[in-house]
């Protein structure tokens, strides 16, 4: 089965310190990985995509195809970024084709 | 406005029950999707529709069942409810040609007791 793991339930941080959200994949090929994000009493919504190679918010997203992991990071975490990260790559084979594996998400935590 | 709706967003039911789930998008989606997550934990898709009178089950075995009568309209029906089926379900939907942008509803909390 294609798993996502996410290794940190709880991630906390203070201001300005450097912020790195886990994940690793468990198969093979290159599918393609998301990032999602669900802020405090609002939906669970994209954060960013790998292809994309783009920073949003300030979070830009790593790929090591070697180790698969899909790391999330940012150098200055921000209060606002508390938030549960949930990371969701794309399946590539079976059932799962084309649809999204969620991981259980890490929720952030940025102390002021 | 161009929304995704689940009603209700919360229901406590007795087991035995039969209850449907509502889920209603107004972005002309084609593509849309029931998830179940238990707290803590992964979201797990249980079935998904590619459009009108196309329904598909997710990685995940549910006991629930599913229509898409309508491109707008997909819900979710458990015959009679159990206390495994305590959950909360998201509904989602998206593009059919950019599936990994999926745009979630605000979920229904069920309780069955």
């Amino acid at each position: 089965a294609q798993r996502v793991t996410q290794p940190e339930k709880l991630l906390s941080v203070f201001k300005g310190a450097p912020v790195e959200l886990k994940c690793n994949y468990s198969y093979s090929g290159s599918p393609e990985l998301f990032w999602y994000v669900q802020y405090s009493r609002q939906r669970l919504q994209l954060l960013l995509r790998h292809i994309s190679r783009e920073s949003i918010k300030g979070f830009t997203a790593d790929l090591n195809k070697g180790e698969t992991s899909f790391h999330l990071k940012k150098p200055f975490a921000q209060e606002e970024d508390s938030a549960m990260y949930y990371c969701a790559p794309q399946g590539n084979y079976g059932g799962s084709q084309g649809n999204l594996i969620f991981g259980k998400g890490t929720k952030l935590s940025v102390k002021p | 406005e161009a929304d995704i709706y689940q009603t209700p967003r919360y229901l406590v039911i007795g087991t035995g029950k039969k209850i449907t789930l509502e889920c209603s998008q107004t972005m002309g989606h084609d593509k849309m999707y029931w998830y179940q997550q238990d707290p803590g934990m992964e979201l797990h898709l249980i079935h998904y529709s590619y459009g009108v009178n196309s329904t598909e089950k997710g990685d995940l075995s549910s006991e629930s069942t599913v229509s898409r009568i309508r491109t707008e309209h997909f819900p979710l029906t458990l015959e009679s409810a159990r206390p495994s089926h305590t959950s909360q379900y998201l509904c989602a939907s998206s593009v059919g040609t950019v599936p990994y942008e999926q745009y979630f509803g605000p979920g229904t909390r069920l309780t069955v007791t």
